[in-house]
């Protein structure tokens, strides 16, 4: 139980363009999401957290104009980035939270993005 | 604010030895506390939590304890396996912080045979 999935897995794209990553919880409804960004061989840095049906919340310092974060259903978060260029490129990681997990958070794989 | 400091690696073992990674907390309150594990190229995977004062969090032959005297949740094994080779991250949840995790540097753990 408490799986939580990412599409893609990798993505490059070109310096200039948008790309959408999704996160999607399989098996529960999760009240709350996180957009997480890791730097090689560091931490997680959190970016943002979005509660279904409301507009997220960003961290101090994280573009909300640059990374779009929609939460509009309770299995489904996407991740915009906009306007993508080469130092948006990182490795990007979901978690959710379901209503009774308290502050347990269940990870995605991660999505590899790639700006050329 | 709160924050969580864990020992700086890489760690390297051999198969069956002995593992300790150290990991204590500052916090106002008392969060609930976390382990994680990550494999190369892979999301992260709850390994363990402890939610209160002594409790006990164990899973796949790794234990830690939660210790309020010394604010510490350090991660213990007794035999580690080549298969334990990943990156461990000590979380503790951010005190009024509206279920926010607090992350730690992560710790990376290479076994040899």
């Amino acid at each position: 139980g408490a799986v939580v999935s990412q599409h893609p897995s990798r993505v490059i794209c070109k310096s200039g363009t948008s790309v959408k990553i999704e996160c999607r919880s399989l098996d529960f409804q999760a009240t709350t999401m996180f957009w997480y960004r890791q730097f090689p061989k560091q931490s997680l840095m959190l970016m943002a957290t979005s509660n279904e049906g409301s507009k997220a919340t960003y961290e101090q310092g994280v573009e909300k104009d640059k990374f779009l974060i929609n939460h509009a259903s309770l299995t489904l978060s996407t991740l915009t980035v906009t306007s993508a260029h080469p130092e948006d490129s990182s490795f990007y990681i979901c978690s959710a939270q379901t209503g009774t997990s308290g502050d347990t958070q269940y990870f995605g794989p991660g999505t590899r993005l790639t700006v050329l | 604010g709160d924050s969580v400091t864990q020992m700086e690696g890489p760690v390297t073992l051999s198969e069956e030895a002995f593992l300790t990674i150290n990991c204590t907390y500052t916090a106002t309150g008392y969060p609930s506390l976390f382990w994680y594990v990550q494999y190369p190229g892979e999301g992260l995977q709850l390994l363990l939590k402890a939610t209160k004062a002594d409790d006990k969090g164990s899973n796949k032959g790794f234990e830690a304890t939660y210790r309020k005297e010394t604010t510490s949740f350090h991660l213990e094994k007794g035999s580690v396996q080549v298969s334990d080779s990943a990156v461990y991250f000590c979380a503790g949840g951010v005190t009024g912080g509206g279920n926010k995790l607090t992350f730690g540097t992560g710790t990376q753990l290479k076994v040899e045979l």
